[in-house]
């Protein structure tokens, strides 16, 4: 079976200081991987998705990047945090092989930008 | 472009009684429509999908939606409540065009249940 990890679990870091969290995905090969934003009341804002190594899209110009350097693995980074990036960020894969797809969603990282 | 929306970011029903989760949707073509579930400090979960075969779809927990085209609307309901139905709930679309795999979600309703 399919399962996706996330971590950290909780981070709190510093303005300006650079983040880097990492999700991974087993059981499956090829996968469609998304990293969302939810901050309070504002439901789930898509920020990048990736189809394939190295292929990334971005949804919302900003200071996040986002990198995929192995199959099942997806990378999201900043050089400089700010206080509107606290938020929980979540992973999630899909198969990407029939449509419309299902997403499924790591546990997520919790972000407090102090 | 798709969009949803959830009428009432919050949800008060007592253990038993019915629950009802409202979400219309906009689309210029037919949607495919999902509910998620996410209970505190986890991940989304899938409770249900409609896309275009039965207009009432039931999902995991209970719970089961209805598409209505002439409401644009794809609202949730569960007959009884359960203390462990305690989540919130987001709706999200897609729109039909094969090839584009994006979610589009509401902005969620949280469901409180009272003893």
């Amino acid at each position: 079976s399919q399962t996706i990890h996330q971590w950290p679990a909780t981070l709190v870091q510093p303005v300006g200081s650079p983040l880097s969290l990492e999700c991974t995905v087993e059981g499956t090969s090829n996968p469609n991987l998304y990293w969302y934003r939810q901050a309070a009341g504002r439901g789930l804002q898509l920020l990048f998705y990736s189809v394939g190594i190295g292929q990334i899209s971005s949804e919302v110009p900003q200071n996040l990047s986002a990198s995929r350097p192995q199959d099942r693995q997806f990378i999201l980074s900043s050089k400089k945090l700010l206080l509107s990036d606290s938020g929980f960020y979540l992973c999630a894969w899909s198969l990407g092989t029939f449509y419309p797809e299902t997403q499924y969603f790591g546990p997520g990282t919790r972000l407090l930008v102090l | 472009a798709q969009s949803v929306t959830q009428l009432g970011s919050h949800v008060s029903v007592s253990e038993g009684a019915l629950v009802l989760l409202r979400c219309n949707y906009s689309s210029s073509v037919p949607p495919y429509l999902f509910w998620y579930v996410q209970y505190p400090n986890q991940g989304l979960q899938l409770l249900l999908k409609y896309t275009s075969a039965a207009t009432l779809v039931k999902g995991i927990n209970g719970f089961e939606a209805e598409f209505k085209k002439s409401e644009t609307s794809f609202h949730l309901t569960k007959p009884s409540a359960h203390m462990s139905d305690a989540a919130e709930y987001f709706c999200a679309v897609a729109p039909f065009n094969f090839g584009n795999e994006k979610l589009t979600f509401g902005t969620g309703t949280r469901l409180t249940i009272i003893p």
